[in-house]
């Protein structure tokens, strides 16, 4: 079936760092996949999707490609902010759009 | 524009209890789906609704039932409580759409069972 897989955290950064999340996914047919965000005490937010092969989801400076010969959907921004600490979940929806199946998540912390 | 609105945000329950959790969908928006988030975990699909029907259903026992109204709002009831039921449960709405399934996400209810 379905599955998503993320990288484990969590992941410690300093403010300005680069960041990369590593997402990677199994389905059939053409999912559309998605990045979440969850801030603390909050519910989730869509961070930015891609619908099909080769398109690049970009919002509030994160950015991922849908790479379909890899599999893999991976989240990056260039200059994290201490803001940015939440937690992230790599999710897919199948072209029914019943479900949508998420990743574990990855917790990241941005020190000051 | 409301968004996605859940009710109530905590509970206290003890094993053997019945829940229901409610959910109103974000305006303009005609399906409702429900997840429950273990602490530490990804959101696992429970069902979804549409036009008052259960469209699809994840791997959930059948203790779990839902309901959706005339109005696209939603319920959602747990019977015969278990300790392995507490979780956040999350509602989210989105649109029929054959292409992709963006959902918004309400703010969840926290259940817990003693």
């Amino acid at each position: 079936g379905n599955s998503v897989t993320q990288m484990e955290g969590p992941v410690t950064l300093s403010e300005e760092a680069f960041l990369t999340i590593n997402c990677t996914y199994t389905a059939t047919g053409y999912p559309s996949l998605f990045w979440y965000v969850q801030y603390p005490g909050e519910g989730l937010q869509l961070l930015l999707k891609a619908t099909k092969a080769d398109d690049k989801g970009s919002n509030k400076g994160f950015e991922a490609t849908y790479r379909k010969e890899t599999t893999s959907f991976h989240l990056e921004k260039g200059s994290v902010q201490v803001s940015d600490s939440a937690v992230y979940f790599c999710a897919l929806s199948d072209s029914g759009g019943f479900k949508t199946i998420f990743g574990a998540g990855t917790r990241l912390f941005v020190k000051a | 524009d409301a968004g996605v609105t859940q009710s109530p945000t905590h509970l206290i329950k003890t094993r053997g209890q019945q829940v229901t959790l409610r959910c109103s969908p974000k305006s303009g928006h005609d399906t409702v789906s429900w997840y429950q988030q273990a602490l530490g975990q990804g959101p696992q699909f429970i069902f979804q609704y549409y036009e008052e029907e259960e469209r699809q259903r994840g791997n959930f026992p059948d203790r779990f039932s839902g309901h959706q109204f005339p109005n696209y709002s939603s319920e959602l009831n747990v019977n015969a409580l278990l300790l392995g039921d507490s979780a956040l449960y999350l509602c989210a709405s989105s649109l029929v759409d054959r292409v992709y399934n963006e959902q918004f996400f309400g703010p969840g209810t926290r259940l817990t069972v003693l």
